[in-house]
């Protein structure tokens, strides 16, 4: 069965801090693994796209890696901000002629002062 | 730039009752989807419309119909609504299948 598994559920930090949310999946055949950020009330938005040669790919503060052998992806986050406090989505599209994305149930990140 | 935009934000529908949610996007993209998330699940396919004039059932699309109105336009109808389809629906769209989707800012449905 295709799942895309998330850990932890929720997190707690406090600003400033880092954090890494993990992202394990069975999707085959494997295309990309998007990380999102969805903010509360708002849609997902992308962070980053990494094909299955991709090791680690950054965007600012975030720091996504994926390891295609072992079916493991991370999203590390550097120097919290307030504005870091969202829900972060993996996501692993499967290469099956069209785009069907495997949603992982997401990471509920609080960051606090 | 407005990207997706979904109308209404907020509804609440008696069960039984038929509504229709729009969703517009000014990007010139080919395809565009409709998602339903509800809580402890992630975000699930209800139907999708790879190119103006063509529909395609996602993974739950039992319960609704889409039309694409044109290239810009893609609505989803619920002919009698159930509490079960109470969830928050969001609209996406890209420029084909296999490209990154852009995300409106979801329906809050509620069905009593």
């Amino acid at each position: 069965k295709n799942q895309v598994e998330q850990s932890p559920q929720s997190l707690i930090i406090l600003e400033g801090k880092n954090c890494t949310l993990q992202c394990n999946y069975t999707v085959s055949p494997f295309s990309n693994l998007r990380w999102y950020k969805q903010d509360t009330g708002r849609g997902p938005v992308s962070l980053t796209i990494m094909t299955f040669s991709e090791n680690t790919k950054s965007n600012g503060r975030y720091t996504a890696t994926l390891d295609a052998d072992t079916k493991q992806s991370s999203l590390h986050i550097t120097a919290s901000q307030l504005s870091d406090s969202a829900s972060y989505i993996c996501v692993v599209v499967m290469n099956t002629g069209f785009q069907k994305l495997v949603f992982g149930t997401g990471t509920r990140l609080l960051v606090s002062p | 730039n407005a990207g997706v935009t979904q109308t209404p934000k907020f509804q609440v529908l008696k069960t039984g009752q038929s509504m229709t949610l729009q969703c517009a996007q000014d990007m010139n993209h080919n395809s565009m989807y409709w998602y339903r998330q509800d809580p402890g699940m992630g975000l699930r396919l209800i139907y999708y419309s790879a190119s103006e004039g063509t529909t395609d059932k996602g993974e739950v699309p039992n319960g609704y119909n889409v039309s694409r109105l044109n290239k810009r336009e893609f609505s989803l109808r619920l002919e009698s609504a159930a509490p079960s389809q109470t969830s928050v629906y969001f609209c996406a769209s890209s420029a084909t299948l296999n490209t990154e989707a852009f995300f409106g800012q979801g329906t809050r449905l509620t069905v009593v």
